[in-house]
């Protein structure tokens, strides 16, 4: 199993650029999740999904957006960069058993908007 | 609203001696809690994780963590410490059935020889 995958591993991008963060696992879990990693906060929710077709916001949404059209895959869209999205983006996955909470994360993509 | 408290944002410590790290959460219920170890440029690994029983709880790596319902701690513990530990750790909490993690803000463990 190749686990959580993430791509890519560094991007640049200019402010008001678009872009899509990839997340693939290959575990078969239902819940997949993105988190953002910034100096001396730990990391944050963005969004989630408990299964294909079923997203939901976590504390930090705006300014992003998921869909969720197969269960391996979970994209982060960033529609319009602003410099406050520079960040370092975990994406994680889980099984669906609600007694088992261990989440599984990718290697992170390092972004930078100028 | 749940948070999650990690006094300590850097702490070094000697190759073999003990550490502790403090993690302690603000919740209306007990939540599952967990540790993960981040080493630079890499992703998160979970080091061990508690939902109910022995409050006890040993990880990989020789570490453990003890879970104190009164003081609403969960603090992670290793008794000899190694070059390779040196790391960042994260103390996170989650909802009982629920699976979005409330993260605190790390601690960095520095090792000296």
């Amino acid at each position: 199993n190749a686990g959580v995958t993430q791509t890519p591993k560094f991007q640049v991008l200019k402010t008001g650029q678009s872009m899509t963060l990839q997340c693939a696992q290959d575990m078969n879990h239902e819940y997949m999740s993105w988190y953002r990693q910034d100096p001396g906060m730990g990391l944050r929710l963005i969004h989630y999904s408990v299964g294909a077709g079923i997203t939901d916001q976590g504390e930090v949404p705006n300014g992003y957006n998921v869909s969720r059209s197969t269960t391996e895959d979970f994209p982060l869209r960033l529609l319009s960069a602003a410099p406050s999205q520079t960040s370092v983006y975990f994406c994680a996955s889980s099984y669906g058993g609600t007694d088992d909470n261990e989440q599984f994360f990718g290697p992170g993509t390092r972004l930078t908007v100028l | 609203a749940q948070s999650v408290t990690q006094p300590d944002i850097h702490i070094t410590v000697s190759e073999g001696a003990s550490l502790e790290l403090r993690c302690n959460y603000s919740y209306g219920a007990t939540p599952y809690l967990f540790w993960y170890v981040q080493s630079p440029g890499q992703g998160l690994q979970l080091l061990l994780k508690y939902f109910s029983g022995d409050t006890l709880v040993q990880g990989i790596k020789g570490f453990e963590a003890e879970f104190k319902r009164s003081q609403s701690s969960f603090n992670l513990r290793k008794p000899s410490v190694h070059w390779s530990d040196a790391a960042e750790y994260f103390c996170a909490v989650a909802p009982r059935g629920r699976r979005a993690l409330t993260f605190g803000s790390g601690t960095r463990l520095q090792v000296q020889p």
